[in-house]
Formats: C-alpha cells, structure tokens, sequence
C-alpha cells in the first residue's frame, strides 16, 4: 500500500495570502497524483489530477506540483470559499488507491 | 448537468445488510468507471470498490473483500453496493463517484454521501 503524508496538518492563513501544502508519497507514484477539497457537509471536489492539469473549472489560483514521492498544492491568494480540507490521492498503485490524511485550511 | 444521487444507508445492527444505490444522470453513464468512496465520521477518505463501465471489472479494498459487491446496470445508470456482514468500522458517509474517465483513477463528481451506521 502506498502511504500518502499530508503537511502539514493544519494550515492558518488570512484571506489573500499564499497556501503551500504538501504531500508525501512511500513509494514513487510518478505524476499519478491529485488533489480534492472538501468543505464541512460537502462531497470532494476535483481540483488537480497528474499532479498539475486542474480539472474544468478549476480557478488559476490553484495549481500543482511535483513528481515521484514530493507533491505541491499552491493556492495563489486565498479566496473566502477555499478554507477547506484538501486531500490528495494516488493512483499509481491502481486499483488500491489511496488518499491522504488531509490538510485543514482555516481561517487566520 | 451531471449529477449523481445515492440512497439506502441507515442503521444496521453488526452482522447485518445493507443495499447502497447511486442514481446518475446528465453523461454517457456506461462509458464511465464508477467508484464508491468512505469517510468515517470527522476521518479521512477511503478507497471502497471501482467497478468498470462494462461492468466487466471489479475491485475491491481489502477490508471489504468477500463482503461488499459492487455491481452496476447501466440500462438504468443506476450504481450498487451490496454490504454483507457489516462491522462497526464501516460505519460511514459512503459516496459514489464519477471516473473522469473510462479508467477508476480519478473523481471528478461525486454525490452527497449516504450515512451507514454500524451499531448495535
């Protein structure tokens, strides 16, 4: 089973500055990564899959990187709405996907 | 609009049943690998079972192997997933989602979960 390590666990940022989040694979998963949000009472979102093709409609502000074992979400400047929960999930050991423990971005 | 819709969860005592459904509209729903998805209360998301448009691949996580069935009838875009012998640790908001493709590796709609509740 691949591991995936979210970092860090939560994140306290003010609306218009710069989120980094992290996530760490046990074994290479190539560029086989992507990344949900979820917001409390929400199903996922799709954000980015192959580590950094945002999905449809996705805003600019968001973006991915990273390849192997060490994966990057970038949000550019924070928006109200992104303070969320934001997993990302492999697939490169297909069909055993697995997700990450999660990254809680709250509110300053 | 693509939309997916999921029914049947509630309380089930251990040891007991359950039929989950997920109703899709709005895409080619054959075409398209589906994918049921836990989240137990205030964890993480879990891998459950993908099943393929055809309907003719199966896979399980390993946990629910031998007790859940997936299966799908795309004659009516309906998903399922049968849970047999049901433990507490499966207590969860089970979701069904949409491959972004015809392969189960990504999810790019998902419904609004239906609770299971394992409980005695």
């Amino acid at each position: 089973e691949i591991v995936l390590t979210q970092s860090p666990a939560t994140l306290s940022l003010s609306p218009g500055e710069r989120a980094t989040l992290s996530c760490r694979a046990s074994q290479s998963v190539n560029k086989y990564l992507a990344w949900y949000q979820q917001k409390p009472g929400q199903a996922p979102r799709l954000l980015i899959f192959d580590a950094s093709n945002r999905a449809t409609g996705i805003p600019a502000r968001f973006s991915g990187s990273g390849s192997g074992t060490d994966f990057t979400l970038t949000i550019s400047s924070l928006e109200p709405e992104d303070f969320a929960v934001y997993y990302c999930q492999q697939r490169s050991n297909w069909p055993w996907l697995t997700f990450g423990g999660g990254t809680k971005v709250e509110i300053k | 609009e693509v939309q997916v819709l999921e029914s049947g969860g509630g309380l089930v005592q251990p040891g007991g049943s359950l039929r989950l459904s997920c109703a899709a509209s709005g895409f080619t729903f054959s075409g398209y690998a589906m994918t049921w998805v836990r989240q137990a209360p205030g964890k993480g998301l879990e891998w459950v079972s993908s099943i393929f448009g055809s309907g003719g691949g199966t896979y399980y996580e390993d946990s629910v192997k031998g007790r859940f069935t997936i299966s799908r009838d795309n004659s009516k875009s309906s998903l399922y997933l049968q849970m047999n012998s049901l433990r507490a640790e499966d207590t969860a908001v089970y979701y069904c989602a949409k491959s972004s493709s015809s392969w189960p590796y990504y999810f790019d709609y998902w419904g609004q979960g239906t609770l299971v509740t394992v409980s005695s």
